[in-house]
């Protein structure tokens, strides 16, 4: 069936590092969102990627759609301890209209 | 605050009871989903509703059922309750487009004893 691989699982990150997840699909998606959620709370929608090769900034987030729409990733620059939480992605195709999501990547600021 | 109220917040249970988790979602949307996430896991899609009607089945076990009635909130109902049904279930809530973002509730927190 359609996945969305999540990696990595886990990364740890001094504050002050950057911080990627990458996102990966067996299919050609329509559009790609990005959620967070933060420990103990609910995901959060951040964006929404539809274009190919789209790259999209909030801050010090940064939003990639591969040319292909068949990968993403957020990118981080000078993590702070607001950042920690879980980062989801969820895909949609054009023949499947549920949102595959990937398994996450959760964000630890090392102390 | 997302708009999506769920209750209850916590509930305690025990193995083989029967549940039901309330849903109402943001004025005007008109799509319910129902997730569910393990401690530390992944959201694992169970159902979704548009207008009263199920849209979409996900990994939903036969002892779980959900509906959407006329005023769009939404109930899941877990019966035979196993002690790995203990779990965070989120209910969320769209407008129903193809495109649509999703907005969380603050889920409801199972544990089954």
């Amino acid at each position: 069936g359609q996945q969305v691989m999540q990696i990595p699982q886990y990364q740890h990150v001094q504050e002050g590092e950057d911080f990627t997840t990458y996102c990966n699909s067996s299919t050609t998606l329509s559009n790609i969102q990005w959620y967070k959620q933060r420990p103990g709370g609910h995901p959060v929608f951040l964006i929404q990627l539809v274009k190919s090769g789209e790259v999209k900034k909030q801050k010090r987030l940064t939003f990639q759609f591969g040319e292909a729409k068949k990968n993403s990733s957020l990118h981080i620059t000078a993590t702070q301890t607001t950042d920690v939480g879980t980062y989801f992605c969820a895909g949609r195709t054009d023949s499947n209209y549920q949102l595959i999501w990937g398994a996450g990547t959760k964000l630890i600021i090392k102390p | 605050d997302s708009g999506v109220t769920q209750t209850p917040k916590h509930l305690i249970t025990a193995t083989g009871q029967r549940v039901t988790l309330r849903c109402s979602p943001r004025s005007g949307d008109l799509s319910v989903y129902w997730y569910q996430q393990s401690l530390d896991q992944g959201l694992q899609f169970l159902i979704q509703y548009y207008n009263g009607e199920e849209r979409a089945k996900g990994n939903i076990l036969e002892r779980f059922s959900a509906q959407q009635f006329p005023d769009l909130h939404s109930e899941l109902n877990l019966s035979s309750l196993e002690l790995g049904d203990s779990a965070l279930y989120f209910c969320a809530s769209s407008v129903g487009g193809a495109k649509e973002k999703l907005f969380f509730g603050s889920g409801t927190q199972l544990s089954v004893l």
